[in-house]
């Protein structure tokens, strides 16, 4: 069984640009999740979808963040126009509906520079 | 404020020396604690979840316990192959995870 799928694994750009992360989350998962972890910090929460709808957005740091799920499925997450504080590891996860286990992609590597 | 905080921060051990690491909580309505083992590069890996006071469950040389103020995750006779950073968290009402820092494990031949 396929785990969940994060694209790309590693992203450079500059400070300003946009850049666009995604996630294939475990086939049946209801649950899709984003989280970020940034150097020297624990990895913290951004968002929450129950199949295609926001659940709670409550981590996420500001309107320059924008995330989608389509009919349920994989999710985007955009970063427009990106920041240096933005560096940092972005990781997806999902669960079942009735399960409390997430399950973790090995996540994208984001660097503005 | 749901938090999480791991002991220590890094550990080394030799081969075979057993040894646990921390993970101290505070919670509103625990609905669980999670163990994962993340290796560089890589994202965090499921290990255990553990509900309520008093539950243990082990996996090879890992065996973690819940308390109601913390949960320890003892690890017998490591490997090598065991190296790697644990990270500990906790869900509560909110239906999200509550990261610690992890535990950096390095275990020398």
């Amino acid at each position: 069984e396929a785990g969940v799928t994060q694209f790309p694994s590693h992203s450079v750009i500059e400070k300003g640009q946009t850049v666009t992360l995604r996630c294939d989350p475990i086939s049946g998962h209801d649950n899709l999740y984003w989280y970020r972890r940034v150097m020297g910090k624990e990895i913290k929460f951004l968002l929450h979808f129950v199949k295609e709808s926001k659940q709670d957005e409550s981590g996420m740091p500001n309107n320059r963040f924008l995330a989608e799920r389509t009919g349920g499925t994989y999710s985007t997450l955009k970063v427009q126009p990106a920041e240096l504080e933005d560096s940092g590891v972005y990781f997806c996860a999902s669960s079942q509906l009735t399960d409390t286990v997430a399950f973790f992609g090995q996540g994208t590597r984001l660097t503005v520079v | 404020e749901d938090q999480v905080t791991q002991s220590p921060e890094a550990l080394r051990l030799q081969e075979g020396e057993s040894s646990s690491l921390n993970c101290s909580y505070t919670v509103s309505g625990l609905r669980g604690l999670f163990w994962y083992r993340q290796d560089p590069g890589k994202g965090p890996e499921f290990l255990f979840t553990l509900y309520s006071a008093g539950e243990e469950k082990e996996k090879e040389r890992l065996k973690a316990t819940l308390t109601k103020k913390e949960s320890f995750l003892h690890i017998t006779a490591p490997k090598p192959e065991d190296s790697a950073t644990y990270l500990c968290a906790v869900e509560g009402g909110s239906e999200k995870l509550v990261f610690g820092k992890g535990t950096k494990l390095t275990v020398n031949p």
